[in-house]
């Protein structure tokens, strides 16, 4: 199978543009997971999508969004973009079935953002 | 709170040492526990969770409930065990289980 594919792969954008990165979860995987990793903060969930519907929020403000399609494939929106922003934006795919425990989660490579 | 600590930024040991890195948690419930591994121009991958109860590469954890911690264990370090090692959280139910919390990882470094 597939890995998980994140686009573009690098992005450099300046103060107070919007910005749209691209997931592709493994096939069959249901749910995406988006997660912010810079040095100061490490890995921070987003957000998660599941079946096209959020399920879970993380602590992030307003300008960051998200959504799924119908093929199970996730963008997330960053907004107004602030020179914090500046991070690797990792998506993760997972099977999460329809019990309760989690799934494996399957990282991409991320996309390098930078905001000028 | 829902937290992973993982005390060490950076552990250097020779090969053939024992490895042991260490992960405390604080979480209202019953949580799943992993540890995650990054090495060098690889992705973040799963390397053990706690409920399989399997040893992968040499390495185990156990959870220990008593204190809140999922230390990882190797009896000899390689030199391939070299990397980033996060350990993470989720809760149970299906609202929390796309939610990894990560502490803020350890790189191991195996020296020869």
């Amino acid at each position: 199978k597939a890995g998980v594919t994140q686009t573009p792969r690098y992005l450099i954008k300046t103060r107070g543009q919007q910005v749209t990165l691209s997931c592709s979860p493994i096939s069959g995987h249901r749910s995406v997971s988006w997660y912010q990793q810079t040095p100061g903060q490490g890995l921070q969930f987003l957000f998660e999508y599941f079946s096209e519907t959020q399920r879970n929020k993380g602590n992030f403000p307003g300008r960051f969004s998200g959504r799924q399609f119908s093929n199970s494939r996730s963008e997330m929106n960053v907004s107004t973009l602030e020179l914090g922003d500046s991070a690797l934006y990792l998506c993760a795919s997972s099977y999460s079935g329809s019990g309760g425990s989690p799934n494996e989660q399957f990282f991409g490579p991320g996309t390098r953002l930078t905001v000028l | 709170a829902q937290r992973v600590t993982q005390p060490e930024k950076l552990l250097s040991v020779f090969k053939g040492a024992p490895v042991e890195l260490k992960c405390n948690y604080s979480y209202s419930g019953s949580p799943e526990l992993f540890w995650y591994v990054q090495y060098s121009r690889q992705r973040l991958q799963l390397l053990l969770r706690h409920i399989s109860r399997e040893s992968i590469k040499g390495f185990t954890a156990d959870l220990n409930k008593g204190e809140t911690s999922f230390h990882l264990k190797k009896p000899f370090a390689q030199e391939e065990d070299s990397a980033m090692y996060y350990c993470a959280l989720s809760g149970r139910g299906s609202s929390n289980t796309g939610k990894l919390i990560f502490g803020q990882g350890t790189t191991l470094q195996v020296k020869p």
